[in-house]
């Protein structure tokens, strides 16, 4: 079956813009998983899901950045008034439940001029 | 300071060598796991440990838990050029869901 993607795949924006990212889990799955990383790094937690609720914002950096999940399946991560420093790929994962194997999808690559 | 460090950073040999990559903490974890990202992709999970002392082959890469549940390394070998790839360890530190914490990373070139 499919598995998780991510849209766009590349995003370039100016600073102070406000972005979308989208994220289509495996089907079924039921937590979803949104991680951020740097150049040079490995990936850092942001947000999980577990159905429509966020169980877990406890890694989203500010209050510029929020996540919606409103039908327990796709999920948007939302940038407000972008900056430079939130230039990174960021990664979604989905695994069937609570604590099952997480998949990643590919990444959108945020860049912020 | 970084909760797993992963060492060495970079790592550039020739087809057929054999290599060790290591992961370290001072916390003990409840699973740790080995993923492989390659450029453009996301990681791609290849192992999960969860006993201390547990020591789990998948083909040429063996993956050993260390006793104390803090620490872990992942041998390769006679690599090929299909293994290069950034080698990452993760870790779950609550059993009641599966947040990762991850390393930074190995990058691993195999050059034929």
């Amino acid at each position: 079956g499919a598995g998780v993607s991510q849209t766009p795949s590349n995003k370039v924006t100016e600073k102070g813009k406000y972005v979308e990212l989208r994220c289509d889990p495996i089907s079924g799955h039921t937590a979803l998983y949104w991680y951020r990383q740097s150049l040079g790094q490995g990936p850092e937690f942001l947000i999980y899901f577990q159905g429509t609720g966020a169980a877990d914002d406890s890694g989203l950096p500010n209050d510029r950045f929020f996540a919606v999940r409103p039908e327990g399946s796709v999920s948007t991560l939302k940038i407000q008034r972008t900056e430079r420093g939130d230039s990174a790929v960021y990664l979604c994962a989905s695994s069937v439940d609570r604590t099952g194997t997480q998949y990643f999808g590919p990444g959108t690559r945020l860049l912020v001029l | 300071t970084q909760l797993l460090e992963q060492s060495p950073q970079f790592l550039s040999i020739q087809e057929g060598e054999n290599l060790t990559v290591y992961c370290n903490s001072s916390s003990v974890f409840s699973s740790l796991q080995w993923y492989r990202q390659e450029p453009g992709e996301g990681p791609v999970l290849l192992v999960t440990v969860v006993t201390g002392g547990e020591v789990k082959k998948l083909k040429r890469l063996t993956f050993q838990f260390g006793d104390a549940r803090k620490d872990s390394s992942l041998h390769i070998t006679a690599a090929q050029p299909g293994d290069t790839g950034l080698y990452l360890c993760a870790a779950t530190m609550n059993s009641g869901y599966s947040t990762l914490t991850f390393g930074k990373g190995t990058m691993l070139l195999v050059s034929p």
